[in-house]
């Protein structure tokens, strides 16, 4: 069974350039998760996704972040204009059903992304 | 915030047993309790989850307080495929609160 799939690995951009972050979770997961974690701390939700409807994005910087995922699969999460304090790592993660006993969520290996 | 807290790192000797402690003092009745794994350069790794019993599957067992304000991950035998940052993770409904976790490192 393939893993999630994120795209790129890394990316440097400057301070004020746009940049945009892909993932395919694993087939059949109807929940799709975009964490974002800065160098020595725990992941920190940005926003869930069930389907391609918007569960939760309480902790999405909306005058910056915005994500999408069209047709219930691929999801994209873009940053623009970005900050100095954006740096950190994207991961995102897929859930079969994220309301039932059996959430176990599984992750990508992430996009570490360096604003300069 | 739901919000756990855990000792910064812990130390353990290869194949000796490894208990790492989480609190989760705002703990509802209805908030499972996970914990993930993560190595260097990956993304977190599901290890285990219950909400009131004590759990165990292949890779560890969690140990569950009674009042479930705090938990205990056990890793039997450590090995040193098992040095990671361990996350204590608060389920409240569909929110995954993680906290800053328990780096651990395992001397052979």
């Amino acid at each position: 069974e393939a893993g999630v799939a994120q795209s790129p690995r890394y990316k440097i951009i400057e301070k004020r350039q746009s940049v945009a972050f892909w993932c395919n979770p694993i087939s059949g997961h109807a929940t799709l998760y975009w964490y974002q974690q800065i160098l020595g701390q725990g992941p920190k939700l940005l926003i869930q996704f069930q389907n391609n409807g918007v569960v939760d994005d309480s902790q999405l910087p909306k005058d910056r972040f915005s994500a999408e995922r069209l047709k219930g699969v691929d999801s994209t999460l873009k940053i623009q204009p970005a900050k100095l304090e954006d740096s950190a790592v994207y991961l995102c993660a897929s859930s079969l059903d994220p309301q039932g006993f059996n959430n176990e969520q599984f992750f990508g290996p992430g996009t570490r992304l360096t604003v300069l | 915030d739901a919000k756990t807290t855990q000792p910064n790192s812990m130390e353990s000797n290869e194949e000796e047993p490894v208990h790492l402690p989480c609190n989760h003092s705002t703990i509802s009745g209805t908030d499972y309790i996970h914990w993930y794994r993560q190595l260097p350069s990956q993304g977190p790794e599901y290890v285990i989850h219950g909400l009131t019993s004590n759990v165990n599957n292949r890779m560890a067992s969690l140990a569950i307080a009674e009042d479930r304000k705090s938990s205990t991950l056990i890793l039997h035998r450590a090995t040193l495929r098992d040095a990671a940052v361990y996350y204590c993770v608060q389920w409240n409904f569909n929110k995954f609160y993680f906290g800053s976790g328990t780096k651990l490192n395992v001397k052979p």
